[in-house]
């Protein structure tokens, strides 16, 4: 089954201690990206990366890393997880090379989700 | 830059009833629109899409909406809903990509909070 799979899903952490969580795609697509979704915000992009080795900050990057070694894997990395942190998190991806308009080749695809609580 | 406002943060019905949520964008350049669904607990499911063609979309669980170019806007509709379509729905919109400068980045909508009463 093509999916982006997050994790862990949920996780409880204390400041200062530094987390992953991790993002794969079984889809062999080009782009990836991180959001955060917090109450009456919406979802706010993170970074995101076009291929591997290629990534760049998006709207909301203060306080995270990412890294983009393999094609399938795009962690998100807190160094230093502080309380404005805790919020819900989605890792999404989609191809970038090929396709025709109205294909699947423009749409995001969203994981689960990972709910971070930072205290 | 492009933006996203959904004119709504709650929108209250009841059973059967139809309902529309509003989406405004602002974008200088072509766009792609989506409608996406966040039932409580869960991750985001895709609702609909317009890339290009019709100006009408057709998505699942029975919603459509409308790209009005002129208007700027992407409503989203559905005649008669259901309990079971309580949930957030969130507006986004993205670039089609391929020039310089282009992240692909999805931008959304703050969501709007539509509650379906018996």
């Amino acid at each position: 089954e093509a999916q982006v799979t997050q994790n862990p899903r949920y996780l409880i952490t204390v400041t200062g201690k530094k987390l992953t969580v991790t993002c794969s795609q079984n889809m062999n697509h080009e782009y990836m990206s991180w959001y955060r979704q917090d109450p009456g915000l919406g979802l706010r992009q993170i970074y995101y990366s076009m291929n591997v080795e290629v990534t760049d900050k998006g709207d909301v990057p203060e306080g995270y890393k990412v890294s983009r070694k393999e094609k399938r894997n795009f962690p998100l990395i807190l160094e230093s997880p502080s309380p404005n942190q805790t919020s819900l998190y989605f890792c999404a991806s989609r191809r970038l090379l090929g396709g025709h308009v109205g294909s699947g080749a423009n749409v995001l695809t969203f994981g689960a989700g990972s709910r971070l609580t930072v205290l | 830059a492009q933006s996203v406002t959904q004119l709504d943060s709650q929108v209250p019905v009841f059973e059967e009833a139809p309902v529309e949520l509003r989406c405004n964008y602002s974008s200088s350049v072509s766009v792609y629109l989506f409608w996406y669904v966040q039932y409580p607990n869960q991750g985001l499911q895709l609702l609909l899409k317009y890339l290009s063609g019709s100006t009408l979309v057709k998505g699942i669980n029975g919603f459509e909406a409308e790209f009005n170019k002129s208007q700027t806007s992407f409503h989203l509709r559905k005649p008669s809903v259901h309990i079971s379509d309580t949930a957030e729905y969130f507006c986004a919109v993205s670039d089609p990509g391929g020039g310089g400068g282009s992240n692909y980045k999805l931008t959304f909508g703050k969501g709007t909070l539509l509650t379906v009463n018996p």
